[in-house]
């Protein structure tokens, strides 16, 4: 069946370092990906999206690439700050499926 | 501005009681969904509704029930059968479009306690 796969967390860094959170997939065809960002005591908010091979989802300096090849869609930021502490999850959706898979979120910590 | 509501933000229940969790949505939205998070957990499937009047039952639908007699509105019931129902409960609805489905759009969460 369809599955999402997150590196496990904590992930703990400092301001201005890179982040990159792993993400891959198993999936028939060619779903649609997205990445989701849950502050802490909120609902989540989606973060990007990406719906076919190649494609490059990125908002609020945050990217990732849809890489059918290795059916991954790791996420990346050059310089974290700190409220960018929060969990983020890998999800992704397929035609007519109705319903997400999401991956088990990945919690971020940037400390000062 | 559109978006989804859920009430009430906090919920306290007492034993063998049943308790409604509501969730609106004015997104115009197809499908909508209720998901369950514990600590440090991610999100578990409870129940999905893709058009009025039908719903489909997640990965852990045991203890609860939903209703969708609006497009609007997808009411969750926790119910006494429901053992360990302490937890974050998030609604979400998104689009079901012929190419994809799209993005959901999330809720701000319940937060179900035991007295």
């Amino acid at each position: 069946g369809n599955s999402v796969t997150q590196m496990e967390g904590p992930v703990t860094l400092s301001e201005e370092a890179f982040l990159t959170i792993n993400c891959t997939y198993t999936a028939t065809g060619y779903p649609s990906l997205f990445w989701y960002v849950q502050y802490p005591g909120e609902g989540l908010q989606l973060l990007l999206k990406a719906t076919k091979a190649d494609d490059k989802g990125s908002n609020k300096g945050f990217e990732a690439t849809y890489r059918k090849e290795t059916t991954s869609f790791h996420l990346e930021k050059g310089s974290v700050q700190v409220s960018d502490s929060a969990v983020y999850f890998c999800a992704l959706s397929w035609i007519s499926w109705g319903k997400f898979q999401f991956g088990a979120g990945t919690q971020v910590v940037v400390t000062p | 501005d559109g978006g989804i509501t859920q009430s009430p933000k906090y919920l306290f229940r007492k034993e063998g009681q049943n308790v409604t969790l509501s969730c609106e949505q004015n997104l115009n939205h197809d499908a909508m969904y209720w998901y369950r998070q514990d600590p440090g957990q991610g999100l578990r499937l409870i129940y999905y509704s893709q058009i009025v009047n039908d719903f489909q039952k997640g990965d852990i639908a045991e203890g609860y029930s939903v209703s969708r007699e609006k497009k609007e509105s997808f009411p969750l019931t926790v119910t006494s059968a429901q053992k360990n129902p302490t937890a974050f409960y998030l609604c979400a609805s998104s689009f079901i479009g012929q190419t994809g489905d799209g993005p959901q759009h999330f809720g701000d969460g319940t937060r179900l306690s035991i007295l």
